[in-house]
């Protein structure tokens, strides 16, 4: 039971245009947010993140939409250079109360390629 | 530098043999995790610990052990339970506060022969 889906595999996108990654969720237990960014051979990087109770996050060039009623979350990234090529991983948890213990749901990825 | 290393790199298992997959972390960090990532898969949680000496099952740990003795160290055993156990694995940490915002290493490619 796959609770949160990226349905795009991949992407590729012009340098200076903008990326838009998306993400789909089942459980509605889920309140919190996160987009992971990751390289070959490396691990996982934190990029941002969104709580339930915003709708929009925004930080530098990275902005992340959330869509409760739909159980969707995007990622935007305006403009897109060359070194943003990655995989990009949305997770959710369910943090009501602080105790989420830190157990991340994933999706399977989108492999962002941005070309100069 | 603080962060989290994970040794060996690359591991190779034999049919019927347990490894043991290293993770250090000099973030002082109090919750640890390990993770498995599958071709066009997302990660998967293993195991995690909130605590030294305390541990919890995730959605992945059958064929798995794990142990916390110290606030730095996670290692993670694959046994000969595990019955497809080629896979890159990765560990992670994070503080307690922000658990959500976990802190990965660098990863362990386990292949069989």
């Amino acid at each position: 039971d796959q609770q949160v889906k990226q349905n795009s595999p991949s992407l590729s996108v012009q340098e200076g245009r903008i990326s838009i990654l998306n993400c789909d969720y089942t459980n509605s237990m889920f309140d919190y947010f996160l987009w992971y960014k990751k390289y070959p051979a490396e691990g996982p990087t934190f990029l941002i993140s969104i709580s339930s109770i915003k709708d929009k996050n925004e930080d530098g060039r990275f902005t992340v939409f959330l869509n409760k009623s739909a159980k969707h979350l995007s990622l935007h990234i305006v403009p897109s250079q060359p070194g943003d090529s990655a995989v990009y991983f949305c997770a959710a948890s369910r943090n009501a109360g602080g105790t989420s213990y830190g157990k991340l749901t994933f999706g399977q990825g989108t492999i962002l390629t941005v070309h100069p | 530098d603080g962060g989290i290393t994970q040794s060996p790199k690359y591991l190779f298992r034999k049919e019927g043999q347990n490894v043991t997959l290293s993770c250090e972390q000099n973030l002082n960090h109090d919750a640890m995790y390990w993770y498995r990532q599958d071709p066009g898969q997302g990660l998967r949680l293993i195991y995690y610990s909130q605590i030294v000496n305390d541990f919890q099952k995730g959605d992945i740990a059958e064929g798995y052990s794990v142990s916390r003795e110290k606030k730095e160290s996670f290692p993670l055993t694959v046994t000969s339970a595990q019955k497809n156990p080629t896979a890159f694995y990765l560990c992670a940490s994070s503080m307690g506060r922000d658990q959500e915002t976990q802190y990965f290493g660098p990863g362990t490619r386990l292949l069989v022969l």
